[in-house]
């Protein structure tokens, strides 16, 4: 059964202290790895995806990378606007009408403070 | 590009009440998803479109529980005899298309059911 599991649970980073979140895939071979960045009583907000192991996004302060088991969100310098929830997502590649649906993790809440 | 809207943002309803929400999609996407959400977990796969066709549901989507998007374009979720079980935050989201697409999200439907 494809599944995600991303750690940690909560994250309280100081304003400046750079950190990595962690996201652990299991998957009957992966299409495409999404992280959602997602603010308290919104919908989630599209940050990257990635596609194969190696390969790298950038996006300001965030830094995405995948390998074949895992993806890690870097966070360099994180300010007080950082803080939400963010939430790792993959696709599986394979037959039938499954394609498309997104499996989420719980996600990680990160809290940076001044 | 206006973005994927959700109608109405909040709903509070009466055990065994009906209620209907609606999803206009970014214009010129294919593909509609519907997600729901509860407290401290991930968005969770209930049932997706392309075109006006629904291509699959999820387990979680009960008899109770019907989604439609007549002519491809907007569409609506429909939850018959509500239960306390069903609050939740229900999204909608939209790409352009399948697999490796970034999927695009409203931002939700808070449902409350008293």
């Amino acid at each position: 059964e494809d599944q995600v599991t991303q750690s940690p649970e909560a994250l309280r980073l100081q304003e400046g202290e750079s950190s990595s979140l962690n996201c652990s895939y299991t998957v009957s071979g992966l299409r495409g790895l999404f992280w959602y960045r997602q603010d308290p009583g919104k919908g989630p907000e599209f940050l990257f995806t990635l596609y194969s192991a190696g390969e790298e996004k950038e996006k300001e302060r965030l830094k995405a990378t995948l390998t074949k088991k895992e993806s890690f969100l870097h966070i360099t310098a994180p300010k007080p606007e950082d803080s939400a929830t963010y939430l790792c997502a993959v696709q599986a590649r394979g037959r039938g009408s499954t394609l498309g649906r997104l499996y989420f993790g719980r996600g990680t809440q990160l809290t940076v403070w001044p | 590009d206006t973005g994927v809207s959700q109608d109405p943002r909040h709903k509070i309803t009466k055990r065994g009440q009906n209620v209907t929400f609606r999803c206009d999609p970014i214009s010129e996407h294919n593909r509609l998803y519907w997600y729901r959400q509860t407290l401290g977990q991930g968005p969770e796969f209930l049932t997706y479109f392309q075109n006006e066709a629904q291509l699959e549901k999820s387990r979680l989507l009960s008899d109770r529980f019907s989604a439609e998007r007549p002519k491809g374009s907007f569409s609506t979720l429909e939850i018959q005899r509500t239960e306390q079980g069903d609050s939740a935050m229900y999204l909608c989201a939209s790409s352009l298309g399948g697999a490796g697409y970034e999927q695009y999200f409203g931002p939700g439907t808070r449902l409350t059911v008293t």
